[in-house]
């Protein structure tokens, strides 16, 4: 059964780190999302692309935050640098067009910043 | 902003007992979603019920959807320890083009 795939599962950084996740999605998903969790709250949001292009990222802290997608296929969400309030659970997502149907979430990256 | 709102926070219950997450939300929507979320991992799609429906089945899943109340209802019958997760509504609303998750139910099913 095909699933979204993410690296790192965990990962531990100091504050004013660099630090990047990576997701593949199922294949032939063309909407793939950036979800930010925090322990005991929902998924909230980040951005989503549909194909290399970026729909919505009104949640993504500009500032610090970067995602890309070049080929429509796989992505990247970086961080930099890394604050302590941006520890969480990072998930990404993939599947149709909001409106259509479910999304399909890979495991996700536990993000430790100290 | 989160836009659902599940009720209770926390949930426990025997085996074999049947287990009611309620969701409420603020705007209209095109559908609504619940998903599974076992400690630590990834989110699983449970069921999709749209706006123009009332009630649908999957398995031991029973949801429903009062458009008037602006609230839907999850009941798990026979629950197991396997279901022992984080329950979560979605709303997809009218123009919004993305998923807004409530802050989620946490189901302790209890052997």
């Amino acid at each position: 059964e095909a699933e979204v795939a993410q690296s790192p599962r965990y990962k531990i950084t100091e504050k004013s780190q660099a630090v990047a996740f990576w997701c593949d999605p199922i294949s032939g998903h063309a909407t793939l999302y950036w979800y930010r969790q925090i322990l005991g709250q929902g998924p909230e949001l980040l951005v989503q692309f549909q194909d290399e292009s970026v729909v919505d990222d009104s949640q993504l802290p500009k500032d610090r935050f970067s995602a890309e997608r070049l080929k429509g296929v796989d992505s990247t969400l970086k961080i930099q640098p890394a604050e302590l309030g941006d520890s969480a659970m990072y998930l990404c997502a993939s599947g149709a067009p909001t409106g259509v149907g479910e999304q399909f979430f890979g495991p996700g990256t536990r993000l430790t910043v100290l | 902003s989160q836009q659902g709102e599940e009720d209770p926070q926390a949930l426990s219950i025997q085996e074999g007992e049947n287990a009611t997450m309620n969701c409420s939300y603020k705007t209209s929507i095109n559908n609504l979603q619940w998903y599974r979320q076992n400690s630590g991992r990834g989110l699983v799609h449970l069921i999709l019920i749209r706006s123009n429906e009332r009630e649908k089945h999957s398995g031991r899943l029973r949801v429903t959807l009062d458009t008037s109340k602006k609230s839907s209802s999850l009941l798990i019958t026979a629950s197991r320890a396997a279901d022992t997760a984080s329950y979560f509504c979605a709303t997809d609303a009218w123009g919004a083009q993305k998923l807004v998750f409530g802050q989620g139910t946490r189901l302790t099913i209890n052997p």
